[in-house]
């Protein structure tokens, strides 16, 4: 079954550009989405298709997509983006989706 | 406003079983595909299933941890989507999440919206 690996934890400051990595083995070929989850609460897609964004979501978010890595960046990051994220895929060949072990974002 | 509300949660000893509803609103319920997520306590997302929409045959796929015990059905007339969870087991603990999956052009799928998320606790 086809593996998404996200690191652990990802620590940056305010007004800063965090990075957030997802990879997986040919991941560029397929569609990665990006979910992100605070406290409590249900998960938000926060990125589509790789780069396209949902209404409602801050220019700030964006995505890429190559290789054997995906990222979501974010950028002049606030405390209010402190929230776990995970990045997910569609796997075609067993008809599954996929997450990856999702990366607590913190805000220092 | 597009909504998901599940509901059924609860608390269920193990090796019993229990149905969960996912009412929709603001959208057409049966042009979509819809996936059930769960996320044990302090723990990340696991994708538990999905059934397509008619159009794509109504069919349904699961994950190899519920093959064969959970069951996922939709009734597009009342905008309902199911998941009959049977032989229910303590690592079967968590909150349950009901969302849309649109579909992408090159057939890939996606969740959002994503309901509030019910609890399922198996326990003795």
């Amino acid at each position: 079954s086809y593996v998404l690996t996200q690191p652990p934890s990802v620590s940056v400051a305010p007004g800063q550009t965090a990075r957030i990595t997802c990879g997986g083995n040919n991941i560029g070929s397929k569609s990665v989405h990006w979910y992100q989850q605070k406290p409590g609460q249900a998960p938000v897609l926060v990125v589509y298709e790789d780069s396209d964004r949902p209404s409602g979501i801050p220019e700030r978010f964006s995505g890429s997509n190559s290789g054997n890595t995906a990222t979501l960046t974010i950028s002049r990051v606030e405390a209010g983006d402190e929230a776990d994220y995970y990045c997910q895929v569609w796997d075609s060949s067993s008809d599954h989706v996929v997450f990856g072990g999702g990366t607590k974002l913190t805000v220092l | 406003e597009v909504q998901l509300v599940e509901s059924g949660g609860g608390l269920v000893q193990p090796g019993r079983s229990l149905r969960l509803s996912c009412t929709a609103s603001g959208f057409t319920f049966g042009d979509y595909a819809m996936s059930w997520v769960r996320q044990a306590p302090d723990k990340g997302l696991e994708w538990v299933g999905f059934i397509r929409s008619k159009p794509y045959g109504g069919t349904t796929e699961y994950a190899a941890s519920v093959k064969g015990r959970f069951t996922i059905s939709r009734d597009d007339s009342r905008r309902i989507a199911y998941l009959q969870m049977n032989s229910l087991k303590t690592e079967d603990t968590a909150v349950y999440y009901c969302i849309r999956a649109p579909q992408t052009y090159s057939g890939n799928y996606y969740l959002t919206p994503w309901g509030q998320g019910t609890l399922v606790t198996v326990s003795s």
